[in-house]
């Protein structure tokens, strides 16, 4: 069946250092892939994110990597800050069958990151 | 400032007594969502809409019913609560027919069912 997964669910990481976030997914058909960020008490909000033609993609401090032939994707934190902690989550779209186009986003489980001093 | 937007935020009640959360998008999204996340279990899709009178069952529809009679608000109904739907829900919203599927969700409502 489909799936999203991560790899660890707590990364501990002093302030300063990069930050790698891992995320396994299952379904060869996904052709897009999100990586959403989650702080105490708020919704779910976009990082960054990459299509299945790309096996990279850099944002403000953030990087995303996508090896399809291993179906693994993976977030990195360029100098990891205290305001970077947070549970975050990868996605994958899904065309769900005779919805008429719709794709709906599944989510891994979450991998908590903490930056300590 | 463009927005998801849910209320209450915080909601403790009784087993069996009816429950509506709101929704709001002023975003003019044509698709919408509810989700719920449990512990160790990530987002998983409620009901979802496609447009105004257009809803369709996500990955866990037990329990819950829908409305999307406007296309900003999409209120979640739990006509009979129980204590397996104590759980923290959102709301989401996105655009249709752009190249990406990203959603842009609403801060969240918890909810405990006694």
């Amino acid at each position: 069946g489909e799936s999203v997964g991560l790899h660890l669910p707590t990364l501990s990481v002093q302030e300063g250092d990069n930050s790698i976030i891992n995320c396994a997914y299952s379904n060869s058909a996904s052709d897009y892939f999100i990586w959403y960020k989650q702080e105490s008490g708020k919704g779910p909000q976009f990082i960054i994110d990459i299509r299945s033609n790309m096996d990279k993609r850099q944002g403000q401090r953030v990087t995303v990597l996508l090896n399809k032939t291993v179906k693994h994707l993976s977030l990195q934190i360029a100098a990891t800050q205290p305001g970077d902690s947070a549970v975050y989550f990868c996605a994958e779209n899904s065309l769900v069958p005779f919805s008429g186009g719709y794709n709906k986003l599944i989510f891994g489980a979450g991998t908590r990151l903490a930056v300590h001093p | 400032e463009a927005q998801v937007t849910q209320n209450p935020r915080y909601l403790i009640t009784v087993t069996g007594k009816k429950l509506t959360v709101t929704c709001s998008q002023n975003m003019n999204h044509e698709y919408m969502s509810w989700y719920r996340q449990d512990p160790g279990l990530g987002l998983r899709q409620i009901y979802y809409s496609m447009n105004v009178e257009v809803t369709d069952k996500g990955d866990v529809p037990e329990g819950y019913k829908v409305s999307r009679k406007e296309k900003r608000n999409f209120p979640l109904i739990l006509e009979s609560p129980s204590p397996n739907q104590t759980s923290l829900y959102f709301c989401a919203s996105s655009y249709r027919g752009g190249i990406t599927y990203e959603q842009y969700f609403g801060p969240g409502t918890r909810l405990t069912v006694t």
